[in-house]
């Protein structure tokens, strides 16, 4: 089946500590990206990647590192998470101008 | 860079009535506008999309508009279904790789 999983799925931890958020897709996809969702602001995209080894930035890329090591995985690394972090977190891989296909979230809290 | 607004953030119809959200971007060379379904406890999903050589597009039961020269797109659902009740989302972008999306709207459609 394809898809894009996300790991873990809620996840609650304390300000400073680092975390990892991973992501994997099975459809061959070059285009990976990770957004932000907050209640009246929508999806706002933090990093995305258009290959192995390339990224960029997003709107929101403060407080978040990325890597593309692989061409299905794409973590996002929150190195010293802070409470403003606190979100629902989707990654997401697709074509260029092509259906882009969601993971089922990560809600995170930071306390 | 580009700016996506969306309205109504609450629409609330009688089942089998239609529903219309509208959206407005900034930049005109934005060339590719996507809407996504999101439901309760999922990541989005697409429902349609339009490019800009195209004015409208119709699958089933729902169709897009695009007018370039005022710079919006309506998505449009007729004979709405309990089942359509979810938050939908529109996006813009030039480079598809740096999606804008809009704030959301809330459908709620009564049995």
């Amino acid at each position: 089946e394809a898809q894009v999983t996300q790991n873990p799925r809620y996840l609650i931890t304390v300000t400073g500590k680092k975390l990892t958020v991973t992501c994997s897709q099975n459809m061959n996809h070059e285009y990976m990206s990770w957004y932000r969702q907050d209640p009246g602001l929508g999806l706002r995209q933090i990093y995305y990647s258009m290959n192995v080894e390339v990224t960029d930035k997003g709107d929101v890329p403060e407080g978040y590192k990325v890597s593309r090591k692989e061409k299905r995985n794409f973590p996002l690394i929150l190195e010293s998470p802070s409470p403003n972090q606190t979100s629902l977190y989707f990654c997401a891989s697709g074509g260029y101008q092509e259906t882009q296909y969601f993971g089922p979230g990560t809600r995170l809290l930071v306390l | 860079g580009e700016n996506v607004e969306q309205h109504p953030s609450t629409l609330s119809v009688q089942e089998g009535d239609s529903a219309v959200i509208k959206c407005t971007y900034s930049d005109s060379a934005s060339n590719y506008f996507p809407w996504y379904k999101q439901e309760l406890g999922k990541g989005p999903q697409l429902i349609i999309d339009i490019r800009s050589n195209v004015g409208e597009k119709k699958d089933q039961r729902i169709a897009v508009t695009l007018n370039k020269t005022a710079k919006h797109f309506s998505l449009h659902i007729t004979e709405t279904q309990p089942e359509d009740s979810a938050v939908y989302f529109c996006a813009a972008t030039r480079s598809s790789y740096k999606l804008i999306f809009g704030s959301g709207t809330r459908l709620l459609v009564r049995p």
